[in-house]
């Protein structure tokens, strides 16, 4: 079946620290990976868009690496800030197709 | 504001009850799409219209009614509802197939079955 997972349901670092969040997907072929942001009782916001022949994107503090061999995205903040807080969403869009699937999500808590 | 609008915000409703949520976008989008959240889950894609068109309906209790008038609105009708379904309904817009453009979503309706 069809999976998309991310790692561990909370992810606590120091403010300063270079946060890395994992997404994992199974018996998917995605044209693209996206990345977005969702704050408690708010709908998800993107930040980031790799596409399958991509290895890397940046944005700002934002970086994003997709490996279609290991079947796995890599996001991470550089430099995080308590802002940073808040859970984030891998999502794929396959080929040919208007379904947008996303991961179970990983929350981000920045310490000062 | 991300361009596609919500209402209501919150929404409170007994199992015999009919109501509808509503979305609006007027980003020049032809995909819409409706999915459910639910504490601890990932987000639950319900339907998506393309062209005003359903191409997707994720084995969705017929509780559960979309329907998209135009490109600019779509509606989710709700009718005896149970319980389980309180959860934060987000409505999203983006373009369609082929396009490499991220997903819109709006602020959500929270709704609550009582």
């Amino acid at each position: 079946s069809q999976k998309i997972e991310q790692n561990s349901e909370a992810l606590n670092i120091q403010e300063g620290k270079t946060a890395t969040l994992t997404c994992n997907y199974t018996n998917y072929s995605p044209a693209y990976l996206q990345w977005y942001r969702q704050d408690p009782g708010r709908g998800p916001v993107f930040l980031l868009l790799i596409r399958e022949n991509e290895k890397e994107k940046r944005k700002e503090r934002l970086k994003v690496t997709f490996d279609t061999t290991l079947k796995q995205s890599l996001f991470h903040i550089t430099a995080s800030q308590p802002a940073d807080s808040a859970t984030y969403l891998c999502a794929l869009r396959a080929y040919n197709t208007d379904k947008l699937i996303f991961g179970t999500g990983t929350r981000l808590q920045v310490f000062p | 504001e991300t361009g596609v609008t919500q209402t209501p915000r919150h929404l409170v409703m007994g199992m015999t009850n009919k109501k509808s949520l509503k979305c609006e976008q007027h980003l020049g989008h032809n995909a819409m799409y409706w999915y459910k959240q639910s504490a601890k889950k990932p987000l639950e894609l319900m339907f998506v219209y393309s062209l005003e068109e359903r191409v997707e309906n994720n084995s969705v209790p017929s509780r559960f009614s979309p329907e998209c008038p135009n490109s600019s609105h779509l509606f989710l009708h709700l009718h005896t509802l149970q319980p389980e379904d309180s959860a934060l309904y987000l409505c999203a817009s983006s373009q369609t197939q082929g396009w490499d453009t991220e997903a819109f979503f709006g602020q959500g309706t929270r709704l609550t079955v009582v």
